[in-house]
């Protein structure tokens, strides 16, 4: 089945620990995205991938790293300077090339630092 | 700048209409709408692409003013599986622009549906 994995599911830290989120599709999209969501809140992007190799921020990068080496695979790293990392963070793809913009959304990861 | 989504909240029986709004300020090239049930990732509902060109379900239908940057979604009918959040996202760029943005949400309408 084609679709978008995010592992874990939650994730527990430490403050001051970086943590890295893992986001890996098999539907063959060129384009990556990661959002942040808060409670009772709109979604808000972090960063975006049209293309491997390449990567742009989003509205709120800040405190936030990302890598795409491979097609299929587009993970978040949450470091220590992100000051309110507790949030719902979804990673979403879609393949705007063949006209398709539609955004597919993994199950997200709900990551809690204390 | 997120857009602007009304009404906050609405509750209706099985089987009324319901219609969701959302207002951007800047020039748009497409609109977005995606339902989230809670706990769950948003699943995609419709794309209203500037020039009119519009893809989504059979059992909901939207209609988006380029001029007014203005976007509504329109939910006859409805039934219990409709509840949920409902977010517009507005996105500036396609790939002919220079590149698929991701989307920028509005924080969301919630919608009860009550048998």
């Amino acid at each position: 089945d084609g679709g978008i994995t995010q592992s874990p599911k939650y994730l527990f830290r430490k403050e001051g620990q970086n943590v890295t989120l893992s986001c890996e599709q098999n539907l063959n999209h060129d384009a990556m995205y990661w959002y942040r969501q808060d409670p009772g809140q709109g979604l808000r992007l972090i960063y975006y991938s049209q293309i491997v190799n390449d990567f742009q921020k989003g509205d709120i990068a800040e405190g936030y790293s990302v890598s795409r080496e491979k097609k299929e695979s587009f993970p978040l790293t949450v470091t220590s300077a992100q000051k309110n990392p507790t949030a719902f963070y979804l990673c979403a793809s879609s393949n705007p090339i063949d006209g398709s913009y539609e955004q597919y959304f993994g199950p997200g990861t709900r990551l809690t630092v204390t | 700048q997120q857009p602007v989504q009304s009404p906050q909240a609405v509750i209706l029986r099985e089987g009324e209409d319901a219609v969701i709004n959302c207002s951007s300020s800047k020039a748009l090239y497409s609109v977005h709408w995606y339902r989230q049930k809670h706990g769950e990732a948003p699943v995609f509902l419709m794309i209203l692409l500037k020039g009119g060109e519009q893809k989504g379900h059979d059992k909901i239908s939207a209609s988006f003013n380029e001029k007014k940057q203005q976007s509504s979604l329109y939910l006859t009918a409805s039934q219990l599986s409709y509840s949920g959040t409902y977010f517009c996202g507005d996105q500036i760029r396609g790939v002919s622009g220079g590149g698929a943005d991701g989307l920028t949400f509005g924080k969301g309408t919630h919608l009860i549906i009550q048998p």
